[in-house]
């Protein structure tokens, strides 16, 4: 099984209609973060959480929400999805107590807003 | 503003012969920086990365990466190249300030196309 898993893996919407990308880890970290990948444009931070009391927007938050339920629990919202939301979206730990910046990725979700 | 930059969208090579993927960055400070290997329809895999010390650092799969600090440069390589090296590489470095974030800043990511 997968150390970080993201649900669902593909999925399609309407303009206006609300998502949520779960994502779930079992490496015990207790950072999480959201990462948007476009064409050409690489990997994008959306929020990031040091744990479950510390949200902190990152470079792109505008139009997301997310809500950190348990240390290892960590999920996106799209409260009115819109077109230019469609992106490969990934989830990623990190080790507080190793420091050293590696992160640890889901398979990835890709979302279309249609 | 710190940034990373891959400049070559596409690299091209024929298997069984060296690789080199480019990857330039803007920090302050001492950098840490990485590499990311992804394959279709899978999320990014740590390959390797640089904290300090040696400016050549080994990682996963044969690949290497030398770190020169003049050229603010961390050129991923291989010297020889398979078939099931083709990928989407992405360069990131961790920016001036985020010690304690874990956050990362990607470049924009480099196919990797290697031909038998």
């Amino acid at each position: 099984d997968a150390d970080v898993t993201q649900t669902p893996r593909n999925r399609i919407t309407k303009t206006g209609k609300r998502i949520m990308l779960e994502c779930s880890q079992t490496k015990g970290h207790d950072r999480m973060y959201w990462y948007r990948q476009d064409p050409g444009l690489g990997l994008r931070l959306i929020y990031y959480s040091f744990d479950v009391k510390d949200i902190n927007k990152g470079e792109i938050s505008d139009g997301y929400s997310v809500s950190r339920q348990a240390q290892a629990k960590f999920s996106l919202s799209l409260e009115s999805a819109i077109p230019n939301q469609t992106a490969l979206y990934f989830c990623a730990t990190s080790d507080l107590a190793a420091n050293t910046g590696e992160l640890f990725f889901g398979e990835g979700s890709r979302l279309t807003v249609l | 503003a710190q940034s990373v930059a891959q400049p070559e969208d596409q690299v091209n090579v024929a298997e069984g012969n060296p690789l080199t993927v480019k990857c330039t960055y803007s920090v302050s400070g001492n950098p840490y920086l990485f590499w990311y290997v992804q394959y279709p329809n899978r999320g990014l895999q740590f390959l390797l990365k640089y904290i300090t010390g040696d400016n050549l650092v080994k990682g996963s799969y044969g690949f290497e990466a030398e770190f020169n600090k003049s050229q603010t440069s961390f050129h991923l390589k291989k010297p020889s190249a398979l078939v099931s090296d083709s990928a989407l590489y992405f360069c990131a470095v961790r920016p001036l300030g985020s010690s304690n974030t874990g956050k990362l800043i990607f470049g924009q990511g480099t196919t990797l196309q290697v031909k038998p």
